[in-house]
């Protein structure tokens, strides 16, 4: 079955810590994003990447770091840098129009 | 910029009717619409293009005014599994495929038995 994946569902982290979450695609799609959502709020996009080995920062980039190696892969990392990152990370990928999401990754900082 | 929806919350009896708006400041190319259960990632409804007809799914459809930079969604006899948030995201690149998404707030729609 063709999908996205994210892992892992649970994150907890202590502060001063970097984490990295995965998300991984076999929809053979070019574009993959990464997106932020607070309790109650919208989707706020953190970066995105169109073409493999090339990413560009989102509203929100600030504390975060990607890496685009492979089309089916794009890992981000919650830096100590990002002050409230406590969120729900949602992963995306998208061929021409249709932008489907992964089932999402809960961090928690302790 | 930010599309808007509304209203912000709906409350609904099984079998009522419901519709939600998304208005955008910009030129639009295309309005996706997705629900989101709690806790759970937002989930592709349909997407609506420029010069496009109006969609359907079950009994789910929606329309796209280009004129007015509109997209509405109806909800007709409305069941229980409706109930959720429901987004629309416009196109941040205009008239680009692979475009990221921006979203609007939500609308919170609630079906009661």
């Amino acid at each position: 079955d063709g999908g996205i994946t994210q892992s892992p569902k649970y994150l907890f982290r202590k502060e001063g810590q970097n984490v990295t979450l995965s998300c991984e695609q076999n929809l053979n799609h070019d574009a993959m994003y990464w997106y932020r959502q607070d309790p109650g709020q919208g989707l706020r996009l953190i970066y995105y990447s169109q073409i493999v080995n090339d990413f560009q920062k989102g509203d929100i980039a600030e504390g975060y770091s990607v890496s685009r190696e492979k089309k089916e892969s794009f890992p981000l990392t919650v830096t100590s840098a990002q002050k409230n990152p406590t969120a729900f990370y949602l992963c995306a990928s998208s061929s021409r129009q249709e932008q489907f999401f992964g089932p999402g990754t809960r961090l928690t900082v302790l | 910029q930010q599309p808007v929806q509304s209203p912000q919350a709906v409350i609904l009896r099984e079998g009522e009717d419901a519709v939600i708006n998304c208005s955008s400041s910009k030129a639009l190319y295309s309005v996706h619409w997705y629900r989101q259960k709690h806790g759970e990632a937002p989930v592709f409804l349909m997407i609506l293009l420029k010069g496009g007809e109006q969609k359907g799914h079950e009994k789910i459809s929606a329309s796209f005014n280009e004129k007015k930079q509109q997209s509405s969604l109806y909800l007709t006899a409305s069941q229980l599994s409706y109930s959720g948030t429901y987004f629309c995201g416009t196109e941040r690149f205009l008239n680009s495929g692979n475009t990221p998404l921006v979203f609007g707030k939500g609308t919170r729609l609630s079906v009661i038995a």
